[in-house]
């Protein structure tokens, strides 16, 4: 049972244009959610996050919305960069989950030139 | 700040025999996770340390699996014996605090094959 779900495998963006990355979630107990980006061969490195107080956090030309009530929340880039080129996980955490991160299963991005 | 270092980066090995991992987290972090990390999945949590106690490991497979973390800085984390199953990259993480205050510091990870 897939809790938190990344149902786009891959997307392919222009270089200048916005990014947007998706997520799902089924547990309404989640209260936390992160952003993590990763390269080939390089561990996860932390991007951004978000607390369920919040439904918007930005940081540069990244940035994070939460729907509770749609139990959904996306990543914006803008504008695309190609080194923003790389696999994108969203994870959540909560109550439930003893506050251990429950990962999804990420979505690759491609900046096209 | 030095980051998180894991050795080795890549293990090739054959079914049913013994293979280990080394993690040395970020200086002062006193929380460590040892995740699994299969291709097109995200990470998998095997095993998490607060200090050199293991507080979390419902996940690891204890029949084959083993983790210890001496001293509460390093970790290591076994697999005797390996399966074919066992194929996937080995990531170790570390945070100083709580989620919301420390997130995590994943290292490059450790590639495994079993062949």
């Amino acid at each position: 049972d897939q809790q938190v779900k990344q149902n786009s495998p891959s997307l392919s963006v222009q270089e200048g244009r916005i990014s947007i990355l998706n997520c799902d979630y089924t547990n309404s107990m989640f209260d936390y959610f992160l952003w993590y980006k990763k390269y080939p061969a390089e561990g996860p490195t932390f991007l951004i996050s978000i607390s369920s107080i919040k439904d918007k956090n930005e940081d540069g030309r990244f940035t994070v919305f939460l729907n509770k009530s749609a139990k959904h929340l996306s990543l914006h880039i803008v504008p695309s960069q190609p080194g923003d080129s790389a696999v994108y996980f969203c994870a959540a955490s909560g109550m439930d989950s003893n506050y251990q991160l429950i990962w999804g299963a990420g979505t690759k991005l491609i900046i096209k030139p | 700040e030095a980051g998180v270092v894991q050795s080795p980066r890549y293990k090739i090995i054959e079914k049913k025999q013994p293979v280990a991992f080394w993690c040395n987290p970020i200086s002062g972090h006193n929380t460590l996770y040892w995740y699994r990390q299969n291709l097109g999945q995200g990470p998998e949590l095997l095993i998490r340390y607060e200090n050199e106690e293991a507080v979390d490991d419902s996940q690891l497979p204890k029949d084959r699996f083993s983790a210890e973390r001496l001293k509460g800085v390093d970790s290591t984390l076994k697999i005797q014996p390996a399966e074919l199953g066992d194929s996937a990259v080995y990531l170790c993480a570390s945070s100083a605090q709580s989620l919301e205050n420390s997130p995590l510091h994943f290292g490059n990870g450790t590639r495994l094959t079993v062949t």
